[in-house]
């Protein structure tokens, strides 16, 4: 357990729902990530906070993507009008910051879109 | 465009012997190097990590390996144990930024 939490860990919606994922981070830990990762394939970066900061974010975060780390602790991944395509495992991270500093994981929320 | 590849999908060695890991990758911004391991329905651990400052780093029985002219790392694992079998990922990042673009992992079966 790397001290890294994400609810729900599955989620099955229907295509066009708008679903909310949670990601509590390690409680000293300044940045969090987001990715996502489809069968065979690595996780793909989508974004990234320094505390609250959206500081980056990818180009496959389309608009229907949003992400917030309102207080800097916990963060909120949402997908609106989801679509066959975001079917795959939403992986959270954190880390200290700071550079060369490792990403520690959550478990992941499993989406399935139907 | 794959910045980073893993090339062999799977491996498979027999308990106590060497596991060699193989990573390529093409960005030459790239500064700092990661192998993660991933268990089914778990996230992605973290295992060792080599700055591109140095060309070798060890920690127990992995050790990471990295050939800068050659865009290339490798992780050893020695002797390699059954608890190994997993997948694993090569990651890197670039000069000031956290992101880590990562390979396509490969699945190593370490059998008795």
């Amino acid at each position: 357990d790397t001290g890294v939490s994400q609810d729900p860990r599955h989620k099955i919606t229907k295509r066009g729902q708008n679903v909310t994922f949670r990601c509590d981070p390690i409680s000293e830990h300044n940045r969090l990530y987001w990715y996502r990762q489809t069968l065979g394939q690595g996780p793909e970066f989508l974004t990234y906070f320094q505390n609250e900061a959206q500081l980056e974010k990818s180009r496959l975060l389309s608009d229907r993507f949003s992400a917030e780390r309102p207080k800097g602790s916990f963060s909120t991944l949402e997908i609106q009008r989801t679509e066959q395509g975001d079917s795959a495992m939403y992986l959270c991270a954190s880390s200290r910051g700071g550079g060369m500093d490792e990403q520690f994981f959550g478990p992941g929320t499993r989406l399935t879109v139907l | 465009d794959q910045q980073v590849k893993q090339n062999s999908p799977s491996l498979s060695v027999q308990e106590g012997r060497i596991s060699i890991l193989n990573c390529d990758y093409t960005n030459s911004m790239f500064d700092y190097f990661l192998w993660y391991k991933k268990y089914p329905a778990e996230g992605p651990t973290f295992l060792i990590s080599i700055s591109s400052i140095k060309d070798k780093n060890e920690d127990g029985r992995f050790t990471v390996f990295l050939n800068k002219s050659a865009k290339h790392l490798s992780l050893h694992i020695v002797p390699s144990q059954p608890g190994d079998s997993a997948v694993y990922f090569c990651a890197a990042s670039e000069v000031n930024t956290d992101k880590l673009i990562f390979g396509t992992g490969t699945r190593l079966q370490v059998f008795p």
